[in-house]
């Protein structure tokens, strides 16, 4: 079936180093994926997104790469600051023109000083 | 705020009861759903609606479930015959409609 998972449920950074999330898909169909942050008690905060038109996009102190051909998302954070610990997740949309985003069990960021 | 809002952001309830949450999107933003997230899961679908027609039910739904939005705005999801399984997280996204969705704080649901 489809489903979204991680590699590693929690990471540990050092605060200033660079943080790398992984996660894979199994839906070849996805078109559209999308990286949320997660804060204990809150709803999931966008991050940034990429379209598989793309291989790679960037924001602010995040960078997201999707290679299609092995199906895997990364989630790449420079200079790690501790307001970066929360559960991050990545989700995808399953197939073309799917509204619903399917997401992973999320990856605990640990940043310490 | 002009964000996703969330009311209430806790509920506590006895079994059998009904509850319903409601949610208010991001003006402007024609689509709407709701999900329902449990300890240590990420989120899973429950419905969406682009103005007021829902789309799609996940078969998480059961019949004890109801979703509406009657003009196209806000939103509410009821709960009938509550169970302890639905003690959960219920959050609500909206989205302009370019899959880009942006969620509420969440309903904290405990089901004793």
């Amino acid at each position: 079936g489809e489903s979204v998972g991680l590699h590693l449920p929690t990471l540990s950074v050092q605060e200033g180093d660079n943080s790398i999330i992984n996660c894979a898909y199994s839906n070849s169909a996805s078109d559209y994926f999308i990286w949320y942050k997660q804060e204990s008690g809150k709803g999931p905060q966008f991050i940034i997104d990429i379209r598989s038109n793309m291989d790679k996009r960037q924001g602010q102190r995040v960078t997201v790469l999707l290679n299609k051909t092995v199906k895997h998302l990364s989630l790449q954070i420079a200079a790690t600051q501790p307001g970066d610990s929360a559960v991050y997740f990545c989700a995808e949309n399953g197939a073309y023109n799917t509204d619903k985003l399917i997401f992973g069990t999320g990856t605990r960021l640990q940043v310490f000083p | 705020d002009t964000g996703v809002s969330q009311d209430p952001r806790h509920k506590i309830t006895k079994r059998g009861q009904n509850v319903t949450f409601r949610c208010d999107p991001i003006s402007e933003h024609n689509r709407l759903y709701w999900y329902r997230q449990t300890l240590g899961q990420g989120p899973e679908f429950l419905t969406y609606f682009q103005n007021e027609a829902q789309l799609e039910k996940s078969r998480l739904l059961s019949d004890r479930f109801s979703a509406e939005r009657p003009k196209g705005s806000f939103s509410t999801l009821e709960i009938q015959r509550t169970e302890q399984g639905d003690s959960a997280m219920y959050l609500c996204a909206s989205s302009p409609g370019n899959n880009e969705q942006f969620f509420g704080p969440g309903t904290r649901l405990t089901v004793l």
